[in-house]
């Protein structure tokens, strides 16, 4: 059974550094094509996707907040961590995990699984 | 950066088909995913390459890809499917995930 859950502050300051760990069962991050992405959405706003680790430990990021973002894995643990640095207001979004399927080349994402989402607030 | 346009809201009567657009540039080179999500939940993948079903989806949710238009279709729409749906690509000129903005389904 695959699941994923989403773990970190639910409140931080600004400038401060968000760090969120996404843990999961029931697949590895070592099977071709298999991915992890974070995804957030704000309230009242639309799904953004921020980044994807890959089973080759690639990694994708969204180009506007790619100087921000820093997603890596931890295989033996089952774990993703997403750190995103100098948190402001407009980042208070619920973040998502979730397990992208089909990325061997051509690479066509998708996201099959996802956790039940964390909601992080930015106030000072 | 590559967009996907969604209309922002679909109204359809219950029982009544319901179609809701997602338009992008050079479609026929991408795949389209389409997710269902309700308030308060996790967004639920309905429709992924294009025209695939996952196990546990209605037989009522199907979608399409031609020319610059993905399309998700619900046939005989019901209460329940009322949420907001949004389609989804890899953009492989910029190795990145592209959602569309979502449209909201209302079921009068």
């Amino acid at each position: 059974q695959v699941t994923l859950r989403e773990s970190g502050p639910a409140l931080v300051k600004p400038t401060q550094t968000l760090t969120l760990t996404c843990t999961f069962t029931g697949f590895s991050l070592t099977t071709d094509g298999v991915g992890v992405s974070w995804i957030r959405q704000p309230p009242g706003k639309t799904l953004e996707w921020l980044a994807l680790i890959d089973w080759e430990d690639d990694k994708y990021y969204n180009i506007s907040l790619k100087t921000r973002l820093t997603i890596s894995k931890d295989t033996s643990k089952n774990q993703v961590v997403l750190t995103m640095t100098n948190m402001d207001p407009v980042d208070t979004a619920t973040y998502y995990c979730a397990r992208g399927r089909d990325g061997q080349q051509p690479r066509k994402y998708y996201f099959d699984y996802w956790g039940r989402g964390t909601l992080v607030t930015v106030s000072s | 950066s590559y967009e996907l346009t969604q209309p922002p809201s679909v109204s359809v009567s219950p029982g009544q088909i319901a179609s809701i657009s997602c338009s992008g540039d050079q479609w026929g080179n991408k795949y389209a995913s389409w997710y269902q999500k309700r308030s308060g939940q996790s967004p639920v993948l309905v429709i992924y390459q294009d025209t695939k079903r996952p196990s546990g989806i209605p037989e009522r949710f199907s979608g399409s890809n031609s020319g610059n238009t993905a399309t998700l279709t619900i046939s005989g729409t019901q209460a329940v499917d009322e949420a907001d749906y949004y389609c989804q690509a890899w953009d492989s000129t910029t190795a990145s995930v592209v959602f569309g903005g979502g449209t909201k389904l209302t079921v009068l």
